[in-house]
């Protein structure tokens, strides 16, 4: 069962430039988080954000949370070539039963040009 | 820094092979999971486990099973290969059992073509 869905599915910038990706899901959460894959690797956690934030930074990012609307966007300011990966959103709802189970969208390709 | 290893990055295999995948954490964490992905459709959880011979299934178990022996090493194995198992399958941990909430630590992926 897919949780979250990411908008736009892929995304091509320039370098300097911001992106912004979003998710929705479906169910209550008890937190939203954020991955990175660059070509052919394994996801790299980038931020968590619990259902009682609204927003988070980390660095150049910074990620929000509507808990109301279930949606989530992630913010990356001053793009970098090496900002060029796939994003994916993952949610820990709180009826999974525990075990930190979390369910991934299907990711948003972003390509950013120098 | 958690580290997360599987066992090959490429593999290839013929139909009705039985296949193994191996992931090892070096982190003592409790959870470990197995999925697969493919362009589309995102990571789908295959199975999971949070403790030595303990699992769980995911959402897509099918033609999958898993084996648990070692805290640390986290095993796949589909029993007969098919083609439509052909994928990128991903090893993750993450270090607390139930109840609490944390990041999952991801292995680079096997890349599985089932010819």
């Amino acid at each position: 069962s897919q949780q979250g869905e990411e908008d736009p599915q892929a995304l091509s910038i320039q370098e300097g430039e911001n992106a912004t990706m979003n998710c929705s899901y479906k169910t209550s959460i008890n937190n939203l988080q954020w991955y990175r894959q660059n070509s052919g690797r394994g996801l790299v956690h980038l931020i968590l954000i619990r259902s009682n934030e609204r927003e988070k930074h980390s660095g150049r990012l910074r990620v929000t949370l509507d808990t109301s609307k279930k949606s989530s966007s992630l913010l990356i300011t001053a793009s970098r070539a090496a900002d060029t990966a796939s994003y994916f959103c993952a949610t820990d709802p709180t009826l999974s039963g525990g075990y930190n189970k979390l369910i991934f969208g299907a990711g948003t390709r972003l390509a950013v040009h120098p | 820094d958690v580290k997360v290893t599987q066992s090959s990055r490429y593999l290839v295999k013929r139909t009705g092979e039985k296949v193994f995948l191996e992931c090892v954490q070096d982190m003592d964490h409790e959870n470990m999971f197995w999925y697969r992905q493919d362009p589309g459709l995102g990571l789908r959880l295959i199975y999971f486990s949070y403790d030595v011979k303990m699992k769980e299934k995911g959402d897509i178990p099918e033609g999958y099973s898993v084996s648990r022996e070692k805290k640390e090493r986290f095993s796949l194995i589909l029993e007969s290969a098919s083609t439509n198992q052909t994928s990128m399958y991903l090893c993750a941990s993450s270090l607390m059992a139930q109840g609490s909430t944390d990041t999952q630590y991801f292995g680079p992926g096997t890349r599985l073509t089932v010819l």
